[in-house]
Parts: structure tokens; sequence; C-alpha cells
């Protein structure tokens, strides 16, 4: 299977400097990673996503890069506001051969404060 | 669009009693639906994959008979849990995907909050 780590777990900014979260992945055949939000009391929202083909994406304020060869990806959020609070996940890839789930990282606590 | 709808979102029952719990997408066809639960404050732990028309594989560790999940159509899925107790109280969420999950982006509802008294 796949195992992720997710650091950090809490991350504090103010509003308008950037946030910077790390994964690591272990299965090297990975070749998708998802990013998604998370707000209280709903269900995780897709932010952007990478596939192994590129090493970088990019969407307004929101990019992800991807070191195949590291096994990590990061999601970067630059000129945060105080609404991008909230739990962020990263998730890879791991296929059973009968259905390709994913992974999840443990969730980093993003508070963006004024 | 990828839109899913969880219904309902808030369940409170009493011990003993089934919960049905339904997932949809609502404009496009989703060919694998999962279905997650979630602890406060943690990770999403994945219960179930189910295929539309055929029978649903079950995590390690995760009642077959406790969690029944149907998955009738390409834009429906429902996740019953049969003789509900306490310890089911939890966050229930389903995604949706086109077809696969790992290589394809999976849509999630807003999750149903179940709590048994």
């Amino acid at each position: 299977g796949e195992n992720v780590e997710q650091h950090p777990s809490t991350l504090s900014v103010q509003e308008g400097d950037s946030a910077v979260i790390k994964c690591t992945y272990s299965d090297s055949a990975s070749n998708y990673f998802p990013w998604y939000k998370q707000e209280l009391g709903k269900g995780p929202q897709l932010i952007i996503d990478i596939r192994s083909n590129v090493g970088e994406k990019k969407d307004q304020r929101i990019a992800v890069t991807l070191n195949k060869t590291a096994k990590h990806f990061s999601l970067h959020i630059t000129e945060t506001q105080p609404e991008d609070s909230a739990v962020y996940f990263c998730a890879a890839p791991y296929d059973t051969g009968t259905a390709s789930k994913l992974t999840f990282g443990t969730g980093t606590r993003l508070q963006v404060t004024l | 669009g990828a839109v899913v709808s969880q219904h309902p979102s808030w369940v409170i029952c009493k011990s003993g009693t089934s919960v049905k719990i339904e997932c949809r997408s609502l404009d496009f066809q989703a060919t694998t639906m999962f279905w997650y639960r979630q602890f406060p404050k943690q990770s999403l732990m994945l219960m179930a994959t189910s295929n539309e028309g055929s029978k649903a594989t079950y995590e390690q560790g995760v009642e077959k008979d406790k969690f029944l999940i149907n998955h009738a159509s390409l834009t429906l899925s429902t996740l019953t849990v049969t003789s509900a107790h306490p310890e089911d109280s939890s966050f229930y969420i389903c995604s949706a995907s086109l077809r696969g999950g790992g290589n394809q982006p999976q849509h999630f509802g807003d999750g149903t909050r179940l709590s048994i008294l």
C-alpha cells in the first residue's frame, strides 16, 4: 500500500503571507496527487491536483510542486486570506488491482490571522 | 461541474435502529464511489469501495454486515448502518469518480454526521 506523511500538522500565518504544506509518499508507481481543503462540518473539496508528468501546476494563488525522485509534493498558497483557513489534506493513490484508492495524509490545520 | 450530493446531512437516532445515507453524483456518471469515515480532528479512513452493479469491496476491519453498501446506478450509492450503536457515531463521507479512483479526481459530498443515542 501507500504511506503518506504530511507536515506540518498546524500552520499559522498572517494574512498576505505564504503557506507551504509538504507531503511525502512511499509508492514510486504513484502518478496522481490531489490536494483537498476541508472546512468545518463539510466534505473535502478538491482544490488542485498534479500528475507525474509535470513538476509544477498553478491555479491563481495556489500551486503544487512534485519531486518524483524524492517522492514528495507540496502545496503553496500565496497572499493568504482569512477564507483560506481550513484543514488541508494531501493524497496519493494506491492500486489494489481491482480499484485505485487514495491514501490521505494526516491533515494540516491552516489558520490565517488578520 | 462534478457535484456530489449526500443526504441526510445530520442524523440523530436511537441505538438499535438502522440508518441509510445516500450519495448522488448530480452532473456526472460515477463508475466508482467510495465511503469514508472521519473522526474529529482526524484524517479520512476509507471504509469501502463500490462499483456500479457489483458488490462493494470493504477495507480490512470494516464489518460488511454492519455497513451495507449498494451501488445500484451510476449516480447513486447508499450506505446503511445496521443496528447502529453509539460507537458508530461519526462523520461519514462519500466520494465519486468517473473511473477507478486513484488516477481520477474523487469528488466528495458534504458528509453525514451520525449521532447514535
